[in-house]
């Protein structure tokens, strides 16, 4: 049953903390988004690789956050240092996306990591 | 003006009524278009895409785009208590050479026996 995984799906940590969430793409796909839940302001996208390549990280702090990919099988979100605004639910999304970006929308979403930075 | 509007509900319906969600969005580039459903608590998953003017049936749900309006809306016939969930409608939006997808904020449906 192929899915998405993300880790840690839960996490409570201190403002100033450094904090890693990471993801395991369906294997095959080719694309992986990070989105970020809360209650005010929805799903927000933060990144966006393709084939490993950031295509997209305007929707991210560059202070603070970063998003990369070691690997096809990993996708890594790194926030350091932590602040309370950071609480809310992280999302990695992969999809198998064709040359002409059709279907760029059709993805799977992992479990979520619920961040509590206090 | 947000990339993509829904009215947050919720919408309230009677069990083995029409729901009809609703979303219009601001870039008329757009090519497609995506309706998710997320349980609360849980992560979002696809239930319909649309890519031409027009309807697209799957089962008792109805997806229908607009593009001259910039709407597409989404029509779950014979609801069912199990249908209560958030929808989000999500578009594709054509940004320094590719495809990234945002999302409505999702309207919360609640279907009632």
């Amino acid at each position: 049953d192929a899915r998405v995984t993300q880790t840690p799906r839960h996490k409570v940590t201190e403002m100033g903390q450094e904090v890693t969430m990471r993801c395991q793409p369906i294997l095959g796909h080719n694309t992986v988004f990070w989105y970020r839940q809360t209650m005010m302001q929805g799903l927000e996208l933060l990144a966006y690789f393709r084939n490993r390549a950031p295509l997209d990280d305007s929707g991210m702090p560059k202070d603070r956050f970063s998003a990369e990919m070691p690997d096809a099988t990993l996708a890594t979100l790194k926030i350091q240092p932590s602040e309370p605004r950071d609480s809310a639910v992280y999302f990695c999304a992969s999809g198998a996306i064709k040359t002409g970006g059709e279907k760029t929308g059709e993805l799977f979403f992992g479990e979520g990591s619920r961040l509590t930075v206090l | 003006q947000k990339e993509v509007e829904q009215n947050s509900g919720p919408l309230s319906v009677p069990e083995g009524a029409i729901a009809s969600l609703n979303c219009t969005y601001s870039d008329r580039g757009s090519q497609s278009f995506f309706w998710y459903r997320q349980y609360s608590g849980k992560s979002p998953e696809l239930i319909m895409s649309i890519y031409s003017n027009g309807d697209k049936e799957d089962g008792r749900f109805t997806a229908q785009l607009n593009k001259a309006s910039q709407y597409v809306s989404l029509l779950i016939r014979d609801s069912q208590p199990s249908d209560s969930a958030t929808y989000l409608c999500a578009v594709t939006l054509f940004s320094g050479g590719y495809n990234k997808l945002i999302f409505g904020a999702g309207t919360r449906l609640a279907v009632h026996p």
